[in-house]
């Protein structure tokens, strides 16, 4: 069974700051990969996608990924985070059937 | 343009009382649907999903049943409402061949 894991339950940064979420999967197989955002109060949404292609993917509001096919890994990242990055983050992964198996998220709170 | 609805938005339930969920999506024709329960420092767990009508399958064993009666409506239902049972229950969609999922605003619910 697969399984996607990450590494921080809980992350505190300050404006301006780095960001780097880890992020593992544990399937051997061709694999889609997803970081999915959760602002306060708002839906689940998609903040990027790896399928192919280009292992750096670029995702919506300054975050990127890469995919790491040695590592296992699809870490998110982003230079310099904002006051409204605060929001629980997912990764996410599918082998090439229809379910997707979900991290157990990070929430990332950034302080003004 | 793609759309999914959940409701109610909240739901508050005696102990032994049935439940229903419903789940409709705009915009496209012959999706997938899922149903998630989330649940705080756990991520998401999977608990049904649907490739078409009357088609379900269940991820993990549980108080919970789904039912697709018709393309793009889902519903979780239970006969008899456990305290367990309470949670944050999300319903999605997907129809891509990347398997991107689309989620739904979530339904809160509190057996007491």
């Amino acid at each position: 069974a697969q399984s996607v894991s990450q590494h921080n339950h809980h992350v505190i940064l300050s404006e301006a700051a780095s960001l780097e979420l880890g992020c593992n999967y544990s399937y051997g197989g061709t694999v889609n990969l997803f970081w999915y955002v959760q602002y306060p109060g708002q839906h689940l949404q998609l903040l990027l996608k790896y399928f192919s292609g280009d292992p750096l993917v670029k995702g919506i509001k300054g975050f990127e990924a890469e995919f790491i096919k040695s590592k296992f890994s699809f870490n998110l990242r982003k230079p310099s985070v904002q006051w409204s990055d605060t929001a629980e983050y997912f990764c996410a992964a599918t082998p090439v059937d229809y379910k997707l198996s979900f991290g157990a998220g990070t929430t990332v709170t950034v302080r003004a | 343009s793609q759309t999914i609805h959940q409701w109610p938005a909240t739901l508050v339930q005696p102990v032994g009382s049935p439940l229903s969920l419903e789940c409709t999506v705009e915009g496209t024709s012959n999706p997938n649907l899922y149903w998630y329960r989330q649940a705080a420092g756990r991520g998401l767990q999977l608990l049904f999903y649907s490739v078409g009508i009357g088609q379900i399958s269940s991820e993990v064993p549980q108080n919970l049943s789904a039912s697709r009666p018709q393309d793009r409506q889902f519903i979780l239902s239970s006969k008899k409402l456990l305290l367990s049972d309470s949670g944050f229950y999300l319903c999605a969609f997907s129809g891509g061949a990347d398997n991107e999922q689309f989620f739904g605003p979530g339904t809160r619910l509190t057996v007491l």
